[in-house]
């Protein structure tokens, strides 16, 4: 079975921090994935990269950055962290060229206070 | 870009009964279509798809219908049991490109 681990399933930082949030998958899948999910408005698309050192802006990029270094490994960073960005936080990875199915992470539910 | 609109947010049915929930889309270029389930305190799990190509399909008690020209699409569950209860989302893309767009979410109660 494909495996995405997130690093964290709880995170509480402080107004200001730089956050690091890690997700790791053990499939060799090329695209990975950071969401946001905040109720009422879904599964956001924060970046997303379809190679090593490679990566988009997806719809609320704002706030964040990323870094693949390696295959198996994305990491989503929030520079200054702050309140607005309380919430969850899933990891995503796929590998079918036709971009079929993802698999997801259990989530880090982050709180920034 | 793409937007995905999902209806109803929130959806109880007795046990047994049919659950109906649509979505609709904007880029008359998607052409794949797939259903996310979410479980309580999990991420979620894809349970059913559906390309541009074909208009209906099944999976056991699932479906999910395509209408390419109303650029709407629905999934049914049939005879809906406990373990039914989560979040859906649907979701649109154009295949071969990475992003996919999800719907706002659909939490399903299904009452004993």
């Amino acid at each position: 079975d494909v495996k995405v681990t997130q690093s964290s399933r709880y995170l509480v930082k402080r107004t200001g921090e730089k956050v690091f949030l890690e997700c790791v998958q053990d499939m060799d899948h090329e695209n990975m994935f950071w969401y946001r999910q905040d109720p009422g408005l879904g599964l956001r698309l924060i970046y997303f990269s379809y190679d090593v050192k490679m990566k988009e802006k997806g719809d609320i990029p704002e706030g964040y950055s990323v870094s693949r270094e390696k295959k198996e490994r994305f990491s989503l960073i929030l520079e200054s962290a702050s309140t607005n960005q309380t919430s969850m936080y899933l990891c995503a990875s796929s590998g079918d060229p036709l971009n079929t199915e993802a698999f997801f992470g259990q989530g880090t539910r982050l709180t920034v206070v | 870009g793409e937007n995905v609109e999902q209806h109803p947010s929130t959806l109880s049915v007795q046990e047994g009964d049919s659950a109906v929930i649509k979505c609709t889309y904007s880029d008359s270029a998607s052409n794949y279509f797939p259903w996310y389930k979410q479980e309580l305190g999990k991420g979620p799990q894809l349970i059913i798809d559906i390309r541009s190509n074909v208009g209906e399909k099944k999976d056991q008690r699932i479906a999910v219908t395509l209408n390419k020209t109303a650029k709407h699409f629905s999934l049914h569950i049939t005879e809906t049991q406990p373990e039914d209860s989560a979040v859906y989302f649907c979701a649109a893309s154009i295949e071969s490109y990475q992003k996919v767009t999800f719907g706002t979410g659909t939490k399903l109660q299904v009452i004993p």
